[in-house]
């Protein structure tokens, strides 16, 4: 039952702003979305969350439309570090603590 | 600050055998979670626990699969007997849950390999 929907990969030039969409039409009110990204055999890392706002932090922006239906995650200046596997996760706020991976995007960057 | 601390990170045994994965969460943390990971399966949640309490097992395969949380700094995952269709990366991680988000740390994972 995907709840989310991202493109299966995507290029960036090295320095260039990363845009990665996500689609989730049947999002909830009390439901947040999450993103985590996988660099190649390790865990996956935390980047950002949100419910209704535009979120920014160190790592990234994360951009909501008006009506939540989907949502862009944009990583200002892109080095090779971040080539990754992003998952765009959509998580009640209260209840059950589980994510429900994807199978997210894999973004390349390019040198 | 140490993060999630998984051992150990690789483990190759023979089919039959038991396993036993072990995750040290970051301290503080009150939720722990177990996770499984296979090319054809992606990134799956098998257990749950809150405060030591398992809250959501939905996702462990079969009886073979045990977890426990005997104390808020140290979990198992057992295999018992292992299947070489158990082979994959199992990956802890842990939380702080705080009003109605949280944000959970992964471990390094642990790579298992079933001959």
């Amino acid at each position: 039952d995907a709840k989310t929907t991202q493109p299966t990969s995507m290029d960036c030039a090295e320095g260039r702003a990363a845009n990665l969409p996500c689609n989730h039409s049947t999002i909830s009110g009390n439901e947040y979305v999450y993103w985590y990204r996988q660099i190649h055999s390790q865990g996956p890392q935390y980047i950002i969350h949100g419910l209704k706002n535009n979120e920014t932090n160190e790592m990234a922006s994360l951009i909501i439309t008006e009506d939540r239906k989907s949502s862009t995650l944009i990583l200002p200046h892109a080095t090779l570090r971040d080539t990754a596997v992003y998952y765009c996760i959509v998580r009640e706020s209260f209840g059950n603590e589980k994510l429900t991976f994807g199978t997210g995007t894999r973004l390349t960057i390019i040198p | 600050d140490a993060g999630v601390i998984q051992s150990p990170r690789h483990e190759v045994t023979e089919m039959g055998q038991e396993v036993t994965l072990r995750c040290k969460p970051i301290s503080g943390h009150n939720s722990l979670f177990w996770y499984r990971q296979t090319m054809m399966r992606g990134l799956e949640l098998l257990i749950y626990f809150n405060n030591n309490v398992p809250i959501d097992d939905s996702g462990m395969p079969e009886d073979r699969f045990s977890a426990k949380m005997p104390n808020a700094s140290f979990s198992t995952l057992k295999i018992q007997p292992s299947e070489p269709r158990d082979s994959a990366v199992y990956f802890c991680a842990s939380s702080f849950r705080q009003g109605s988000t949280d944000t959970q740390y992964f471990g390094p994972g642990t790579r298992l390999t079933v001959l």
